[in-house]
């Protein structure tokens, strides 16, 4: 069984740029969350969506965004990037909501 | 506010012996509680888990203790491998979201 895909793996940008960062999950599974890490900070979360639909979302202002397609792919997109958004972006995929989460490798984004 | 805390931000522990990680929480509400091993580059890899209404989940070398009372549990790992140096996430369940404390390196010394 295929574990769960993040595309890219790394990524550089320019401040003011955009991005998007692509999740496939485990084949059946429907909730999708992503997470930031940083050294200082840990995992963040950032939002979860199950079938389609935001179900949470963390502190984080709205220059990030997502989407779930009909297939629970996920797409997280980032506006008018900064600085501080350099971190190592990780999905998260779970069969059914409160269920162990299981992780990619992550997106390593850079912003320069 | 952090609802999950690992106070120690690293440990070190010699080959053969007892590892024992610690974790706080604030919140009384949640649901269970995961652990989660990261290696560099990687992304988290799910270790073990407890409900809130156990005190204690065993698989293995792995162990994990719940102490409702005090809100707190650890992680156990004995006897410790060379290849449990990693990041160690504790983090804990409420409302469909999974919060996850800010993670203790662990070093297995030889």
């Amino acid at each position: 069984k295929a574990g769960v895909t993040q595309t890219p793996r790394y990524l550089i940008k320019t401040r003011g740029q955009q991005v998007t960062l692509s999740c496939s999950p485990i084949s059946g599974h429907r909730s999708v969350s992503w997470y930031q890490q940083t050294p200082g900070q840990g995992l963040q979360f950032l939002f979860e969506y199950f079938s389609e639909t935001q179900r949470n979302k963390g502190n984080f202002p709205g220059r990030f965004s997502g989407r779930q397609f009909s297939n629970s792919r996920s797409e997280m997109n980032v506006s008018t990037l900064e600085l501080g958004d350099s971190a190592l972006y990780l999905c998260a995929s779970q069969r059914i909501l409160n269920t162990e989460a299981f992780f990619g490798q992550g997106t390593r984004l850079t912003v320069v | 506010d952090q609802q999950v805390k690992q106070n120690s931000p690293s440990l070190s522990v010699q080959e053969g012996r007892i590892s024992i990680l610690n974790c706080d929480y604030t919140n009384s509400m949640f649901d269970y509680f995961l652990w989660y091993k990261k290696y560099p580059a990687e992304g988290p890899t799910f270790l073990i888990s407890i409900s809130s209404i156990k005190d204690k989940n065993e698989d293995g070398r792995f162990t994990v203790f719940l102490n409702k009372s005090a809100k707190h549990l650890s992680l156990h790992i004995v006897p410790s491998q060379p290849g449990d140096s990693a990041v160690y996430f504790c983090a804990a369940n409420r409302d469909d979201k999974i919060i996850f404390g800010k993670g203790t390196r662990l070093h297995i010394l030889p």
